[in-house]
């Protein structure tokens, strides 16, 4: 049974820093990893995905890279804003999405 | 092009009342996909339906769930006798396609039910 785990499970980071949100899955047999930010109260909005092929994919500040024979992913966040205070979710997609349970992030100024 | 529609946005029941969630997908998609995030818990996957067709309810709970998504119309998350329980946020989302492989989905800003 595919389990997804995301650590830390809360961070609070002063703004400007770099920051390393870990994704870690127990089947390697998936097409694709896609991580998500959600807003409180509201919907998801689409980070990254990264197909299965892929090593890693990078949409401006955000870069997101995949191991899949060690069953890991890893978003980075360059120079962290307080706009980007959120929960970040990963999830992996072998015949469904499967969730992680996130990462909220505080961003203070 | 309207994204994922969701309604009611928020919606409170007493114990016993049935809920009804609408989920109207983006245009030109023709999968819809229900999941439910219980309050500090992880999304999860209920549903997955195609035009007049469910494809996979393996998520769904045996009793008192139901969903549809008719010909014409939104899709249709249907909850009967609702109980504290059931009390979570239910997010919708569409693809274009579906079938073996991924396609990307798209998530509406989901309905919050609070079950008095």
């Amino acid at each position: 049974k595919q389990e997804v785990t995301q650590i830390p499970a809360a961070l609070s980071v002063p703004e400007g820093e770099n920051l390393v949100l870990n994704c870690s899955f127990t089947d390697s047999a998936i097409y694709n990893l896609q991580w998500f930010r959600q807003d409180p109260g509201k919907g998801l909005t689409s980070l990254l995905l990264i197909q299965s092929s892929q090593r890693e994919q990078t949409s401006g500040r955000l870069n997101a890279s995949l191991d899949k024979s060690s069953g890991r992913s890893t978003l980075y966040i360059a120079a962290s804003q307080p706009g980007d205070s959120a929960t970040y979710l990963c999830a992996v997609f072998p015949d469904k999405l499967i969730f992680g349970t996130g990462t909220r992030l505080q961003v203070f100024p | 092009n309207a994204g994922v529609m969701q309604n009611p946005r928020h919606l409170v029941r007493r114990r016993g009342q049935e809920a009804r969630l609408r989920c109207s997908p983006m245009k030109g998609h023709s999968h819809v996909y229900w999941y439910r995030q219980l309050p500090e818990e992880g999304l999860k996957f209920m549903v997955y339906l195609q035009k007049e067709n469910i494809i996979d309810e393996s998520g769904m709970p045996k009793e008192r769930f139901s969903a549809e998504f008719p010909k014409e119309g939104p899709s249709i998350l249907r909850i009967q006798q609702v109980v504290r329980g059931d009390s979570a946020a239910y997010f919708c989302a569409s693809s274009s396609t579906g079938g073996g492989g991924y396609n990307e989905q798209f998530f509406g800003p989901g309905t919050r039910l609070t079950v008095l």
